[in-house]
């Protein structure tokens, strides 16, 4: 079974331009989470979608940041513009009920931001 | 702010010793605690978790103990082995449906032979 998959795996943009990270989760899993992780530190939630739903955005900023999953099943998560704090690494998780919750991720994206 | 924190941001263990990974959390409403391991260009892979309703879980060589007067949480790695060698985080979290799981920074293992 394939795992989530991420794409690009590293992308170098200079600031103020917009990127774009996409995510296909395991096939079947209804939960989708998107983290960002700054060098040093652990996973930080950006949003969280249950199906085609974003159920929490909280911690997403949303002046910059976008996502969308319309189909419920691959995501997209958006910056525009970037700025140099944005720096990170974007991981990308899905889970489901049968697999009790656990959350699997996929390899993230390295964005650089110059 | 962070309510779950791992103070040692490395560890190096003798290969077939103990390794002894901590970490503390700051929120009482957190009720599901994971250990998460990471490999370089890959993601965080599940290792092993405890509810709060125990104060152990063993799965083969790891065993989680939980000490929740403390709010303290440990990973036990016996024998340890030059594979282990990866970062590891803790999580926690208030919903068992981990949904809004909470990570410390990470130790970096280092196991050598």
């Amino acid at each position: 079974e394939a795992g989530v998959v991420q794409s690009p795996r590293y992308k170098i943009i200079e600031k103020k331009q917009p990127v774009a990270f996409w995510c296909n989760p395991i096939s079947g899993h209804n939960t989708l989470y998107w983290y960002r992780q700054n060098l040093g530190q652990g996973p930080e939630l950006l949003i969280r979608y249950e199906n085609e739903e974003a159920v929490d955005d909280s911690q997403l900023p949303k002046d910059r940041f976008s996502a969308e999953r319309l189909k419920g099943v691959d995501s997209t998560l958006k910056i525009q513009p970037a700025e140099l704090g944005d720096s990170a690494v974007y991981l990308c998780a899905s889970s489901s009920r049968d697999t009790s919750n656990e959350q699997f991720f996929g390899p993230g994206t390295r964005l650089t931001v110059l | 702010d962070q309510q779950v924190k791992q103070n040692s941001p490395s560890l190096s263990v003798q290969e077939g010793r103990i390794s002894i990974l901590n970490c503390d959390y700051t929120n009482s409403m957190f009720d599901y605690f994971l250990w998460y391991k990471k490999y370089p260009a890959e993601g965080p892979t599940f290792l092993i978790s405890i509810s709060s309703i125990k104060d152990k879980n063993e799965d083969g060589r790891f065993t989680v103990f939980l000490n929740k007067s403390a709010k303290h949480l440990s990973l036990h790695i016996v024998p340890s082995q030059p594979g282990d060698s990866a970062v590891y985080f803790c999580a926690a979290s208030a919903d068992l449906r981990n949904n809004d799981m909470r990570f410390g920074a990470g130790t970096r293992l280092t196991v050598k032979p």
